[in-house]
């Protein structure tokens, strides 16, 4: 059963302070690990999809990174409008390429910027 | 662009009551579309998922249903309502399954 862990569940920065969430997956193969953000009573915003080991994603002060075993999603001075639960999900390659796309979602790390 | 949409944002329904959540698509064609609950604000369980006209596929046995009636509308449903079925009802798009593009959600609050 394909799994996702994310730690910490939350964390608090001073405005300017960096720092990295993680995401620890457990899938039998890996057809793509995502990030999104999601804002107090809305969707889900997508951010990034990483797709192999190595493999780097920016945009503006968010990084993210994949290994086999996980992901981190590195903060570089962040804003406090960058407050947000922020989370990660896998996808797996079904038996027989399944193209579905179902996504199994870790619990999600709340950030809080402080200014 | 593609847009989507769902409605209502906000509900409150007793138990027992009959339930209807409407997602629509804009802008893609042949979309495949699914159904998320978030309990407590934190992770998404998927509910139901389809990958085109009248083909439903459930994740999770329980007490809702779901349909699509047309290639960019997918609706959730439930003949009766339980206290465990509220919760933040997300539906969602993708092309190829792949990326995932989130609705603003229904809050469903059963009392």
């Amino acid at each position: 059963e394909d799994q996702v862990t994310q730690s910490p569940e939350a964390l608090r920065l001073q405005e300017g302070e960096s720092s990295s969430l993680n995401c620890s997956y457990t899938v039998s193969g890996l057809r793509g690990l995502f990030w999104y953000r999601q804002d107090p009573g809305k969707g889900p915003e997508f951010l990034f999809t990483l797709y192999s080991a190595g493999e780097e994603k920016e945009k503006e002060r968010l990084k993210a990174t994949l290994t086999k075993k996980e992901s981190f999603l590195h903060i570089t001075a962040p804003k406090p409008e960058d407050s947000a639960t922020y989370l990660c999900a896998v996808q797996a390659t079904g038996a027989g390429g399944t193209s579905y796309g179902k996504l199994t979602f870790g619990q999600g790390t709340i950030l809080t910027v402080h200014p | 662009s593609q847009t989507i949409h769902q409605w209502p944002a906000t509900l409150v329904q007793p138990v027992g009551s009959p339930l209807s959540l409407e997602c629509t698509v804009e802008g893609t064609s042949n979309p495949n579309l699914y159904w998320y609950r978030q309990a407590a604000g934190r992770g998404l369980q998927l509910l139901f998922y389809s990958v085109g006209i009248g083909q439903i596929s459930s994740e999770v046995p329980q007490n809702l249903s779901a349909s699509r009636p047309q290639d960019r509308q997918f609706i959730l449903s439930s003949k009766k309502l339980l206290l465990s079925d509220s919760g933040f009802y997300l539906c969602a798009w993708s092309i190829q399954g792949i990326e995932q593009y989130f609705g603003p959600g229904t809050r469903l609050t059963v009392t």
